[in-house]
């Protein structure tokens, strides 16, 4: 089973723009990874935000965490076309066994 | 830079036969994972290994679906017979943590076709 939800399924804008893209979870967690999946390749880490922080900056990265809403965002500043892949948030959630659990993913297009 | 391999990248078989990927983890790396990811999907783990023992493969259709890491090493993940419903791809990830407290590293995956 798929615990996070991202939220929109696809985007797509344009060189420049900023692209925000959120993700819902259902169960208390220790900590919410972000990656991203070129087309075809396996996924590269981006950012680790745990369950105790609120928000974790990486360059044009800019990650926020709300435990009370279960959800997280994860924002990219001033996209570029290289920038185009799909996203996925994973959750490693409470519990005895921690293992992360990924979301559906959502697809970014970034227009040059 | 340190990186995952794995091989094949690519792999065609016919359903009922046995296919095997291969799998090496980043040196150092005492946690490997083996995830499959259907189109359009997010990966799923099927195995969680921490050293040479199996911490978790309760998601691993043990029918028909094998892995070992005999010596904390590599690993191999084996599907004997495969059927059409196994074509995905099929990534291999490590970590130094023990469970899900660190990042991931991925490897480029080994994508198979059932025909």
């Amino acid at each position: 089973s798929q615990q996070g939800e991202e939220d929109p399924q696809a985007l797509s804008i344009q060189e420049g723009e900023n692209a925000t893209m959120n993700c819902s979870y259902k169960t208390s967690i220790n900590n919410l990874q972000w990656y991203r999946q070129n087309s075809g390749r396996g996924l590269v880490h981006l950012i680790l935000i745990r369950s105790n922080e609120r928000e974790k900056h990486s360059g044009r990265l800019r990650v926020t965490l709300d435990t009370s809403k279960k959800s997280s965002s994860l924002l990219i500043t001033a996209s570029r076309a290289a920038d185009t892949a799909s996203y996925f948030c994973a959750t490693d959630a409470l519990g005895a066994n921690s293992k992360l659990t990924f979301g559906k993913g959502i697809t970014l297009s970034v227009r040059p | 830079e340190a990186e995952v391999a794995q091989s094949p990248r690519y792999k065609i078989t016919e359903k009922s036969q046995a296919v095997a990927f291969w799998c090496d983890p980043i040196s150092g790396h005492a946690t490997l994972y083996w995830y499959r990811q259907i189109l359009g999907q997010g990966p799923e783990l099927l195995v969680q290994f921490q050293d040479e023992s199996v911490v978790d493969d309760s998601q691993l259709p043990k029918d028909r679906f094998s892995a070992e890491r005999l010596k904390g090493v590599d690993s191999t993940l084996k599907i004997q017979p495969a059927e059409l419903g196994d074509s995905a791809m099929y990534l291999c990830a490590s970590s130094p943590a023990t469970g899900a407290r660190d990042e991931q590293f991925f490897g480029p995956g080994t994508r198979l076709t059932v025909l």
